[in-house]
């Protein structure tokens, strides 16, 4: 079993439309949750962080961390087609692993 | 600060060559990270270093592959002798020891070998 699973997608939803994207653990030792953002041919981006269990807003983006359940969640509300993009889950210790990845597409 | 620069950021090589990938952290970073991109497996850390000194190099697939760090500002990973099977797209990340979160990747190296 890997530390760190995520549903590969692809994820194709229209404009406007309420994302979730969501990865499980394994790792209770596991303090920093973070979301990454990759578009093609580059590298990832971080987009949101939080520590420990809880949620976190930044705008159109919610984290939610529950750390009893081992999951952790992100919302993108109001889609735009910019938001298209692989996004990837993220927790940390001493060195970060990732999930790998959901393609989203968001259309028009 | 101009972030994580990876060169060369393409690289296409024979079956066999050494294949050397460099990386220069952003400044005042002391953990320096190299990861794997592939379809298959994602993101898999192969290697990092903390103040310069290897710490968990346990994601290194065989001894095929080395890497070093001979002071902050510069790192290496080399591939000797390259097999087809370790195209991918190399990334190297730095972060500050005091910010567990504020991990930098560069724009990545894409390897092939054919």
């Amino acid at each position: 079993q890997k530390e760190v699973e995520q549903d590969p997608g692809p994820l194709s939803v229209p404009e406007g439309a309420i994302v979730s994207l969501n990865c499980t653990y394994s790792n209770s030792a596991f303090q920093y949750f973070m979301w990454y953002r990759q578009y093609s041919r580059k590298g990832p981006e971080l987009l949101m962080y939080t520590y420990s269990s809880g949620n976190k807003e930044d705008g159109r983006f919610t984290a939610q961390v529950d750390k009893s359940s081992k999951y952790i969640s992100l919302f993108i509300r109001d889609s735009q087609p910019s938001d298209s993009a692989t996004y990837l889950c993220a927790m940390d210790t001493d060195k970060l692993i990732f999930g790998t990845g959901t393609r989203l597409q968001v259309f028009p | 600060d101009a972030g994580v620069i990876q060169s060369p950021r393409h690289e296409v090589t024979e079956m066999g060559q050494e294949v050397t990938l460099r990386c220069k952290p952003i400044s005042g970073h002391d953990y320096l990270f190299w990861y794997r991109q592939t379809m298959m497996r994602g993101l898999e850390l192969l290697i990092y270093f903390n103040n310069n000194v290897p710490i968990d190099d346990s994601g290194m697939p065989e001894d095929r592959f080395s890497a070093k760090m001979p002071n902050a500002s510069f790192s290496t990973l080399k591939i000797q002798p390259s097999e087809p099977r370790d195209s991918a797209v190399y990334f190297c990340a730095s972060r500050w020891g005091g910010d567990n979160y504020g991990y930098t990747f560069g724009s990545g190296t894409r390897l092939t070998v054919v």
